[in-house]
């Protein structure tokens, strides 16, 4: 079952405009973590925002994280066609094992 | 990458017959997982490991097994492959300061 489930599916910008990934998920959290994926590669880790974090920075990374609405946003600024990948939302469900559960990911194309 | 090497990268098998996956690690990192991905699903675990020989069952585990018996070490067998198990398989490690989960660069699988 999906935890995570990000809108929108795929996203279609210009380099230089801002791309905003949303991610919703259904119990509560001890983080939600934010991956890049290339075609046919790995997963690059973004950023972890725990549940008592509201937002963070990682250069032109900004996320926010919204605990009574279950959601969190990934926006990427001043995008730029290296920008275009799959971006997924995990969830960290306090297992104490910090197993991920995963939603499908965003499709993002940046064109130059 | 976090020290991370999958192995094979990439096998193409006959159903019915055995797969092995090998997991490795130069980081001494206690946590280790398996995620497989597939179209339309995302990333979903397979199976973990908190120690060795510690393991225990993830979303999708029916068809595989896991064992660890060093640290450095995690290994993901397919006892019998089944088409089904056709799928990129990701190797995963938690980070030694907080829950920072660092992927490897992951295995295809053909199970024709």
């Amino acid at each position: 079952s999906q935890q995570g489930e990000e809108d929108p599916q795929a996203l279609s910008i210009q380099e230089g405009e801002n791309a905003t990934m949303n991610c919703s998920y259904k119990t509560s959290i001890n983080n939600l973590q934010w991956y890049r994926q290339n075609s046919g590669r790995g997963l690059v880790h973004l950023i972890l925002i725990r549940s008592n974090e509201r937002e963070k920075h990682s250069g032109r990374l900004r996320v926010t994280l919204d605990t009574s609405k279950k959601s969190s946003s990934l926006l990427i600024t001043a995008s730029r066609a290296a920008d275009t990948a799959s971006y997924f939302c995990a969830t960290d469900m306090n297992s104490g094992y910090s197993t991920l559960t995963f939603g499908k990911g965003t499709m993002l194309l940046v064109s130059p | 990458d976090a020290g991370i090497t999958q192995s094979p990268r990439h096998k193409v098998t006959e159903t019915g017959t055995p797969v092995t996956l090998r997991c490795h690690q130069t980081e001494n990192h206690r946590y280790m997982y398996w995620y497989r991905q597939d179209p339309g699903h995302g990333l979903r675990l397979i199976h973990y490991s908190y120690g060795v020989k510690d393991t225990d069952k993830g979303e999708v585990s029916d068809g595989y097994s896991v064992s660890r018996s060093k640290t450095e070490d995690f290994l993901l067998t397919l006892e019998s492959a089944t088409s089904s198990q056709t799928s990129v398989y990701f190797c995963a490690i938690r980070g030694n300061s907080g829950n920072t989960i660092y992927f490897g660069e992951g295995s295809w699988l053909t199970v024709v």
